[in-house]
């Protein structure tokens, strides 16, 4: 059980586009999900954290009109990454919260060119 | 406020030899504390878990820790390395509850070599 999805795995894109990741719980109902960057060779760092029904709540220097969070049920929440440039390169992780715990997707790398 | 630190960013040990990964945490609330293995282009997989249960957890793939209240530690040991335990290692702490209820923290990882 616990099961968390991401779509897609890789993409490519071209710099000024928009791009679109998605974060599914497969096998339970999630309230929270959270979106977490990683750098090459970096550990994972927090980007927002995603609820339900209300707005995604972004840490400290995360532009939250460039990477746009929706969680619009209780499995799904995307990740939209406006006007991608180069610097936006990178590995992308979401998980999703059941009780105390949190369970990750396989992650998305995202190169934009 | 919480906080991981891993000491040592390169662990380096020879096939059949001892894995030990040090985690040393810092939370104001108990903690729950967890270990997750990345693989290259993966996302992570959760290795163990404390929860305030026993203090020394058995994990997946041979892996133990033990929570040590008194060091504020979390040591990651495995008895005898496989070349497929080759990865990089993630310690996290969590909050049992408060305001950052089930937000993760996360050290700065440890790679783990195996050399045959």
């Amino acid at each position: 059980g616990a099961v968390v999805s991401q779509h897609p795995s890789r993409v490519i894109c071209k710099s000024g586009t928009s791009v679109k990741i998605e974060c599914r719980s497969l096998d339970f109902q999630a309230t929270t999900m959270f979106w977490y960057r990683q750098f090459p060779k970096k550990s994972l760092m927090l980007m927002a954290t995603s609820n339900e029904g209300s707005k995604a709540t972004y840490e400290q220097g995360v532009e939250k009109d460039k990477f746009l969070i929706n969680h619009a049920s209780l499995t799904l929440s995307t990740l939209t990454v406006t006007s991608a440039h180069p610097e936006d390169s990178s590995f992308y992780i979401c998980s999703a919260r059941q009780g105390p715990f949190q369970y990750f997707g396989p992650g998305t790398r995202l190169t934009v060119t | 406020a919480q906080s991981v630190t891993q000491l040592g960013s390169h662990v380096s040990v020879s096939e059949g030899a001892l894995v030990l990964l040090r985690c040393n945490y810092s939370s104001s609330v108990p903690p729950y504390l967890f270990w997750y293995v990345q693989y290259p282009n993966q996302g992570l997989q959760l290795l163990l878990k404390y929860t305030s249960a026993a203090t020394l957890v058995k994990g997946i793939n041979g892996f133990e820790a033990e929570f040590k209240k008194s060091e504020t530690s979390f040591h990651l040991t495995k008895p005898s390395a496989h070349m497929s335990d080759a990865a990089e290692y993630f310690c996290a702490v969590s909050e049992a509850g408060g305001t950052s209820y089930g937000k993760l923290t996360f050290g700065q990882g440890t790679i783990l070599t195996v050399h045959p």
